[in-house]
C-alpha cells in the first residue's frame, strides 16, 4: 500500500520561511509537490528525480522554494522562503513522471500565507 | 490563465456520454503525453488517465482518453452520479515546467 503523508503546513506572515515533508513509502520515483489555491485548479510547484540530482521549478516559485528529499529516510521536502499571500494553498506530495502520471499523492497540507 | 486550455464547465445526465477537451500547444501536448485526473470533492486527485489514452488499474473502461495534435480529450460514457468532480488535464511542457489545465466541473443532471 502506497502511502504519502505531508506535514509542517500553516499560518504564517508575508516574507517568512516554511518547511514542507512528505513521508512515502515506495520512495524511489521522482517526486513532484503540486498545489492548490481555495477555491481554485491545480498548480504543479516542482519536481524532483529519484537520485535527487534533477530539480526543476514552476517559474512562480523559482528562486524562493527548494525541493530536495533524503532516500535515506523517505522523505520529501519543500522549502519555501520569501511566501507571499499567493502561496496560500492546499500543497499535495505527489509520485510518478509525466508520461505515467502521478500515480499517488498525498492528502495535502494546508499553508497560509496572511499577516 | 492557464497554459493548457478546457471548459470550465460540463455537464450530461445519467447514461450519457460527455467529452472534455483539453487545448495546448506545440511546447507541450503537441510533443509529450497528455494524463488526466478526476478530483472528487474534499479529496486529493486521482490519475485517471496516462500516456494520451491508457487507463491505470482500477479505472473503469467507460473513461478513454485521446490526443491529436496540440489538443486532447476526456470522453466518459455511460454517465454516472459519481462522474461528478473536477477534471484536469496535464502535460509537460518543454520549458521544463509542469502544466495543468484550468479543470472542468462536471456535473450529473
Amino acid at each position: 500500500q502506497i502511502q504519502l503523508v505531508e506535514s509542517g503546513g500553516g499560518v504564517v506572515q508575508p516574507g517568512r520561511s516554511l518547511r514542507l515533508s512528505c513521508e512515502a513509502s515506495g520512495f524511489t520515483y521522482a517526486m513532484h509537490w503540486v498545489r492548490q489555491a481555495p477555491g481554485k485548479g491545480l498548480e504543479w510547484v516542482a519536481v524532483i528525480s529519484s537520485d535527487g540530482s534533477d530539480k526543476y521549478y514552476a517559474d512562480s516559485v523559482k528562486g524562493r522554494f527548494t525541493i530536495s528529499r533524503d532516500n535515506s529516510k523517505n522523505t520529501l521536502y519543500l522549502q519555501m522562503n520569501s511566501l507571499r499571500a499567493e502561496d496560500t494553498a492546499l500543497y499535495y506530495c505527489a509520485r510518478g513522471d509525466w508520461v505515467y502520471g502521478l500515480g499517488y499523492w498525498g492528502q495535502g497540507t494546508l499553508v497560509t500565507v496572511s499577516s | 490563465q492557464s497554459v493548457l486550455t478546457q471548459p470550465p464547465s460540463a455537464s450530461g445526465t445519467p447514461g450519457q456520454r460527455v467529452t472534455i477537451s483539453c487545448s495546448g500547444s506545440s511546447s507541450n501536448i503537441g510533443i509529450n503525453t497528455v494524463n488526466w485526473y478526476q478530483q472528487l470533492p474534499g479529496t486529493a486527485p486521482k490519475l485517471l488517465i496516462h500516456s494520451n489514452n491508457q487507463r491505470p488499474s482500477g479505472v473503469p473502461d467507460r473513461f478513454s482518453g485521446s490526443k491529436s495534435g496540440t489538443s486532447a480529450s476526456l470522453a466518459i460514457s455511460g454517465l454516472q452520479s459519481e462522474d461528478e468532480a473536477d477534471y484536469y488535464c496535464a502535460a509537460w511542457d518543454d520549458s521544463l515546467n509542469g502544466v495543468f489545465g484550468g479543470g472542468t466541473k462536471l456535473t450529473v443532471l
